[in-house]
């Protein structure tokens, strides 16, 4: 089945403590995103990667890090997670490179910072 | 640059109701337009799309037509069902840029 995981679904942790939020994808898109959902601002995006070791800032990066080793992960990392990143994260693949604009998306990682 | 602007809700229609729920957008150039839908405690998965101007996309009793001339892509269904009840994202894809709406919450009462 096609389809895009992340880990953990639900995650409360406190300020500064490191975490990371795995994304796999299993269809073999170039195309990966990160994504964060808040109230009344919708989805805005936080890095995204056209390619293996290709990864570019998206509207809120500050805060983030993430890397795209293989072509099916794509990692979020926070390396001193602070209360304002508290929100309900995405992961979203797609084959934008051939043409199709379609994303799929993960079912979402709640992230807590207290 | 590229932004899409949809109407706030939330929305609440009583079952076979008609439903509109409307998006613009700004762009330059010729950007693919689609709508998601976001179920409760899911991700978005993509409802319908359209890449050209006066394409109607359509999906589940749902329709959208890409219209370049108001720079819109209004989202309609002829009669709601609660099972229709969920979170709906305009969003368009230009330049290697990809954009959402804040998103509609959309409720439907038997």
């Amino acid at each position: 089945e096609a389809q895009v995981t992340q880990n953990p679904r639900y995650l409360i942790t406190v300020t500064g403590k490191k975490l990371t939020v795995t994304c796999s994808q299993n269809m073999n898109h170039e195309y990966m995103s990160w994504y964060r959902q808040d109230p009344g601002l919708g989805l805005r995006q936080i890095y995204y990667s056209m390619n293996v070791e290709v990864t570019d800032k998206g509207d809120v990066p500050e805060g983030y890090k993430v890397s795209r080793k293989e072509k099916r992960n794509f990692p979020l990392i926070l390396e001193s997670p602070s209360p304002n990143q508290t929100s309900l994260y995405f992961c979203a693949s797609s084959n934008f490179l051939r043409g199709s604009y379609e994303q799929y998306f993960g079912p979402g990682t709640r992230l807590t910072v207290t | 640059g590229n932004s899409v602007t949809q109407m706030e809700g939330p929305v609440t229609l009583s079952e076979e109701a008609f439903l509109t729920i409307n998006c613009t957008y700004t762009a330059t150039g010729y950007p693919s337009l689609f709508w998601y839908v976001q179920y409760p405690g899911e991700g978005l998965q993509l409802l319908l799309k359209a890449t050209k101007a006066d394409d109607k996309g359509s999906n589940k009793g749902f329709e959208a037509t890409y219209r370049k001339e108001t720079t819109s892509f209004h989202l309609e269904k002829g009669s709601v069902q609660v099972s229709d009840s969920a979170v709906y994202f305009c969003a368009l894809y230009n330049n290697n840029d990809m954009r959402f709406g804040a998103g509609t919450r959309l409720t439907v009462k038997p």
